[in-house]
Parts: C-alpha cells; sequence; structure tokens
C-alpha cells in the first residue's frame, strides 16, 4: 500500500511569514495526526483528525496555527505568523483504527521547518 | 498529568544485546508501542504489547508489565543498521473515547563496530 504522503520536504521561512503543510494519508485511514517533532524530542500531538471533524487540538496554538481536512482525506496545517520556536519536524500520521486503540501510527517523512 | 521516561542515549557494540528500559505514569493506559527512527526519517511501528508479557518479532523484542508501568524493547544481535532512536508511545484511552497517543523523547541507541 501507498504510504503516509507529505510536503514539502524542507522549508526554510523568516519569522512572521506563512507555511503550510500538506498530508496524504493511507487509503482508507479515517484518523489523522499532525505532530511537531523538535530535536531530540519525541512527537507532541498537535491535532488529531477522526474524519473531518477535530477530536483533539487542545494542544495546538491557535493563535498561529490551524489545519484543516477537508472531505475526510487529506489534510494541510498552517502557521502564521510562524515564529522561531516554530522551528522543527511536522509529521502527519494515519491509522486504520478510529481514534487511538492497538492499531499503530504510520508516519510520513515529514517536513523539516527552518524558522530564521 | 502523564509522564513517559526512557533514557536518552545508550551505547553498545555490534553482536550485542542492549535493553531500552521504559517507565510511564498515565491514566487509561490502552497499550504501549514502540518505534524506531533513523535521523532525518520518519517513525516506523516496530510492536505493540496490551497485555503483561513477552512480545517476540525476530531480532526484537518487547516486554509489558501493567502494574509497575514498565516497558522494555530488547535488541538482538546488534547490527550497525539498529542504530536510530526508539520511542516509546502509550496508547491511552480519553473520555471521548476516540484516545490519544503520548511519545517518551526517544532513546538514541548508538551500534559501534
Amino acid at each position: 500500500e501507498a504510504g503516509v504522503a507529505q510536503s514539502p520536504r524542507y522549508k526554510i521561512i523568516e519569522k512572521r511569514q506563512s507555511v503550510a503543510f500538506w498530508c496524504n494519508p493511507i487509503s482508507g485511514h479515517a484518523t489523522l495526526y499532525w505532530y511537531q517533532q523538535i530535536l531530540g524530542q519525541g512527537p507532541k500531538l498537535l491535532i488529531q483528525f477522526q474524519n473531518n471533524g477535530v477530536v483533539d487540538d487542545s494542544q495546538l496554538p491557535k493563535d498561529r496555527f490551524s489545519a484543516e481536512r477537508l472531505k475526510g482525506v487529506d489534510s494541510t496545517l498552517k502557521i502564521q505568523p510562524a515564529k522561531l520556536e516554530d522551528s522543527a519536524v511536522y509529521l502527519c500520521a494515519s491509522s486504520f483504527v478510529q481514534g487511538a486503540g492497538n492499531s499503530p501510527l504510520h508516519f510520513g517523512n515529514g517536513t523539516r521547518l527552518t524558522v530564521t | 498529568g502523564q509522564n513517559i521516561d526512557q533514557p536518552t542515549e545508550m551505547t553498545a557494540t555490534e553482536g550485542a544485546i542492549v535493553q531500552i528500559n521504559c517507565t510511564y505514569q498515565t491514566s487509561g493506559f490502552n497499550g504501549l508501542f514502540w518505534y524506531q527512527q533513523h535521523a532525518g526519517e520518519a517513525p516506523t511501528f516496530l510492536s505493540y504489547n496490551v497485555l503483561d508479557g513477552l512480545e517476540e518479532k525476530g531480532r526484537f523484542s518487547s516486554f509489558l508489565s501493567r502494574s509497575k508501568g514498565y516497558s522494555y524493547l530488547l535488541l538482538k544481535e546488534l547490527q550497525m543498521k539498529d542504530s536510530a532512536s526508539y520511542l516509546c508511545a502509550v496508547s491511552l484511552l480519553t473520555t471521548d473515547s476516540w484516545g490519544k497517543f503520548q511519545f517518551g523523547a526517544g532513546t538514541q541507541v548508538v551500534v559501534t563496530p
């Protein structure tokens, strides 16, 4: 099966600029996650979708981050305006089973964001 | 709050065995996953435990003790390609029943010749 697709692979922007990341999950996977991974740390959940509805965005900095999953398939994550501390790898993941359970996450290769 | 602890780094020789420990203090435990992450790459699934005991998959084994909030990942017959970060992740039940995953910071394993 095709894996989780993400783009772009790398992005360099200046602080206060905006950026958007795109994710296409594995076909048939209802649950989609966006994680932020800062160097040397584990992935931190930003937002979790079930189909096209948000089930957890408690750690999403909503003053600058937004995400959507139109039609319950592709998703985009946007940062506007970016701050230096947003420099990280943004990982998209999907899973077959609804919600978190005993089904592993399948991750995309991530987008490495550098904010200067 | 939720807390997952694992060592920051471990070094071992090619052909040896390494055991990576993970302790967790969480509410709503629903299972424990181990992922491998090579530098600059996405995490990939290694193993899953929900019941106490040992799960073996080739050179990799994972153990869980729910009563102790403890798991370990055992890597046998280490190869150079096993140099990577190993992430412990807990699956948590939530009140909305969708659940969530919480990750540890990862253990960097360095395999030397």
